[in-house]
Order: structure tokens, then sequence, then C-alpha cells
């Protein structure tokens, strides 16, 4: 019963390093969501996907981008990483239908 | 394009009383859904309440209660009895037509931190 499990947990990267967040989820659902919370400004969405093989852009996409190859899994990638993107992350899904986002345990990244 | 607010950065209570939490937004949609989220130190986010915007009863969870006043876009959380576990950042969210082309994406508030004091 895990629900969404996001890896890593913690990871810190030099400035221009890529690196890949995987997001799982066991519930067959639908939509998946990529956010980023960072003080003082909530959560804003980065990407997200409607279904399989599908991806669209957020609020903020600049400097990401994301892959859904299977319906359980949604991957982020920061190809080039920028101290603006030190923050923590969240993967969401849910299912169509007026039901809750559930959330992973979210990644806090670090780039010096 | 929906925004919503939370003024109150940080919020205290002692044990045992009640406090509120504001949130205002802005939509031109008539169909949505409002939510509160909380999320503990663990950084879990955890769902406390919704609010359907067609239901005119305001919803409620145990000690969670909201204040939804339609007309002027307010969605309050009201947290009575507090408890020590009670203590975390709490976010309000919308969303806008789910099930059309929302997909079921959340406008989150900027997050009211609340500490409960023994």
């Amino acid at each position: 019963n895990a629900g969404v499990t996001q890896t890593p947990k913690f990871r810190v990267l030099k400035t221009g390093q890529s690196m890949t967040l995987l997001c799982a989820q066991d519930m067959n659902h639908e939509y998946m969501y990529w956010y980023r919370q960072d003080p003082g400004m909530g959560l804003r969405l980065i990407h997200y996907s409607v279904g399989e093989g599908t991806t669209a852009k957020g609020e903020v996409p600049d400097g990401y981008n994301v892959s859904r190859l299977k319906k359980q899994n949604f991957l982020l990638g920061l190809e080039s990483a920028a101290p603006s993107q030190t923050s923590v992350y969240f993967c969401a899904s849910s299912g169509q239908g007026p039901t809750e986002a559930f959330f992973g345990q979210g990644t806090r990244l670090t780039v010096v | 394009a929906q925004t919503v607010t939370q003024s109150q950065p940080e919020m205290s209570v002692q044990e045992a009383e009640t406090v509120t939490l504001s949130c205002t937004y802005d939509t031109s949609e008539s169909n949505y859904y409002l939510f509160w989220y909380k999320q503990p130190p663990s950084r879990q986010m955890i769902l406390v309440i919704r609010q359907e915007a067609y239901k005119q009863q305001n919803a409620t969870e145990n000690r969670f209660s909201v204040n939804f006043q339609k007309a002027a876009k307010s969605f309050s959380l009201k947290i009575s009895d507090s408890q020590l576990g009670d203590t975390a950042m709490y976010f309000c969210a919308f969303i806008s037509n789910f099930g059309g082309t929302s997909y079921g994406k959340l406008t989150f508030g900027q997050g009211t931190i609340l500490t409960v004091h023994p």
C-alpha cells in the first residue's frame, strides 16, 4: 500500500549537473503532477500528465523536462541544474473526477 | 487564472483552544473545489478537508470545519480543541471545473505555519 513514492528524498547537485527525479504510483491514477515548494510561495505546478505518453506545462516549467512512458511512473529531469532550482519537489497523482490528490514524501534538492 | 491568498504567514494557539486560518481566492469559474492540506514537519501533504462550491453546507471533519463564503470568495479553516499534533504548515488550495480542462491541477496559497503551544 505504497501510494506515491518519490526517489531520491534528498540530493545535492553542483551547478550544471543533471539529474532525474522518479515518481511511482500504484493507484492506477490517470493524472500525475510535479510541484515545487518554495518559502512564501506555496506549491507551484511544474508539469503534469493526463495519461500515459502525455505531458503538459504547468506554471513554472522552464529548466525542467518530464516523461511518462508508463502509466505508473512520472519522471522529472533537470538537464543543467541552477541554484534557482533549489527547492522541495513533490509528485502527486489523482484519479479522474473530484477525488483528492495523493502526494509523495517530497525531494529536497539543493543546487550549489 | 485563479489565485489563492493566505494572508497569515504564522499563527499560534494554546492547546485545547480554537484557531481560524484565513484563505481567499479569485476565480471566474462557478464550478470548483477548495481544499485544506496539512504539512507537518515530516513534509507529507495530508488532506484535511474539502468543499465543493455547489454545496452551501460547510464541510466538517471531526475537529476541523470550514466557513465557506462563496460570494466573498472566502474559505477559512477552524480547528477546535487544538492539539500539539496540529502543529504544521496549512495550505489552502483550489481546483476549478474538476473533470474538465483543469485536469485536477491544484492552485495553492502561500501557506500558514500554525504552532500549537502546550
